[in-house]
């Protein structure tokens, strides 16, 4: 067990839909990263949070967005859900701003109909 | 988006036989790290490396940080029925918030 926790742990939806995933860090964690992980495009990584603002950003589509709470929970939000859009997303914590050692969830995994 | 070259990507062993695998980039990157994925699992780090040369071992596994800081290699010694799962490099370059993954390498143990 990580110490990161994510809800849901599996979601079906159909298409133009729209979802929020929720990740716990570990305690004491200040970062928080989205990862999208899909058969043929491996893990990809979304967007970073630090102690609540946005730190970096990669692969993450217009439709999808994110923030962190004071109290360092994060939520993802998906809309305008497309069938593309299934896949697993990974919530990962780490203390520092750096990336250097992340501390991965257990996933969440949509399912777009 | 960028990803390393991982290879191979899946490889299937006898328990007790030693196990390599590396990854490779084109670009030099300032920390490298491996994790493990077993099935509906999140990926757990297995062992972190930040410098060129470093080896770093945890139980039966070890990891190197390539000389050139363009590949890193993980050995796993006399495997067992529970090392099965997916193996990831991820690395990072200096300067970058971001980790980069390779796509994997499945390990079959037959027992």
């Amino acid at each position: 067990d990580s110490g990161v926790t994510q809800t849901p742990k599996h979601l079906i939806t159909a298409t133009g839909q729209r979802v929020t995933l929720r990740c716990s860090p570990r305690s004491g964690d200040l970062s928080v990263y989205w990862y999208q992980q899909s058969l043929d495009q491996g893990l990809q990584f979304l967007i970073q949070y630090y102690n609540g603002e946005e730190r970096a950003k990669g692969n993450i589509l217009e439709r999808f967005s994110a923030q962190q709470f004071p109290d360092l929970h994060s939520e993802l939000n998906l809309s305008s859900l497309e069938l593309g859009d299934s896949a697993l997303y990974f919530c990962a914590s780490s203390t520092t701003g750096g990336p250097n050692e992340q501390f991965f969830g257990p996933g969440t995994r949509l399912t777009v109909l | 988006g960028q990803q390393l070259n991982q290879s191979p990507q899946s490889m299937f062993i006898q328990e007790g036989e030693d196990v390599s695998m590396n990854c490779t980039s084109s670009s030099i990157f300032n920390t490298w790290l491996w994790y493990k994925q077993d099935p509906g699992e999140g990926p757990v780090l297995l062992i972190a490396l930040y410098k060129a040369g470093e080896l770093t071992s945890n139980g039966r596994l070890t990891a190197q940080f390539g000389i050139t800081r363009k590949d890193s290699f993980l050995n796993i010694s006399a495997s067992i029925p529970s090392d099965v799962g997916i193996y990831f490099c991820a690395g990072r370059k200096g300067g970058s918030e971001k980790l980069v993954f390779g796509k994997g390498t499945k390990l079959t143990v037959n027992p």
